[in-house]
């Protein structure tokens, strides 16, 4: 089954503290990962994706396939970084739908 | 450039009545979906339209939900006889979706469903 797993539906930080969001995924074939992220009164928008491999916003993250995993991190937070963070599994040979996660909230405190 | 919009913003309704909420996608966007966001819970597929071709329905959660698109611009999503479950925001995403470089969906602002 094609599934993804965010285990905190909330994550509360204080500025300058490093955070990890986790994200785990069930899924058979080669996995396409990427977080979007919505800011307050925001809309949805796309974060990183794991096959860039690269930095936005200080972000990370770094598919582990033995682990199933997608974690988001960033060594130090920003009170800026505060929103909710989703997991999504795209199924490229099903039109590239998203199967997302439950979401975590991030909060960073001053 | 305009990105896509979504109408109503918001949409109450009685139980049992029909409702059809509307799509623009970004233009020259081939690819167009529609996730459902209930309240604490994460986007759930609903259905994929690209181009031409059949829709992947497979999301949608029962036969009162439906969904079209002309060509590849609007789509409405119909739901009828709506029940108190159905209250959620509805989104939609167009994305040029040509491939793997291309795989960037962009959302909508949501329509926020309230069944009474």
């Amino acid at each position: 089954a094609q599934r993804v797993t965010q285990p905190e539906k909330l994550l509360s930080v204080f500025k300058g503290a490093p955070v990890e969001l986790k994200c785990n995924y069930s899924y058979s074939g080669s996995p396409e990962l990427f977080w979007y992220v919505q800011y307050s009164r925001q809309r949805l928008q796309l974060l990183l994706r794991h096959i860039s491999r690269e930095s936005i916003k200080g972000f990370t993250a770094d598919l582990n396939k033995g682990e199933t995993s997608f974690h988001l991190k960033k060594p130090f937070a920003q009170e800026e970084d505060s929103a909710m963070y989703y997991c999504a599994l795209m199924i490229y040979n099903q039109g590239g739908k998203l199967i997302f996660g439950q979401g975590t909230e991030l909060s960073v405190k001053p | 450039g305009a990105g896509v919009s979504q109408s109503p913003s918001n949409k109450v309704t009685e139980k049992g009545k029909d409702v059809e909420l509307r799509c623009d996608p970004i233009s020259g966007h081939t690819a167009l979906y529609w996730y459902r966001q209930r309240l604490g819970q994460g986007l759930e597929f609903l259905i994929y339209f690209q181009g031409n071709s059949a829709p992947d329905k497979s999301g949608l959660p029962s036969d009162r939900f439906s969904a079209e698109r002309t060509g590849e611009s609007v789509s409405t999503l119909t739901i009828q006889r709506t029940q108190q479950e159905d209250s959620a925001v509805y989104l939609c995403a167009s994305s040029p979706f040509l491939g793997l470089d291309s795989y960037e969906q962009y959302f909508g602002p949501g329509t926020r469903l309230t069944v009474t």
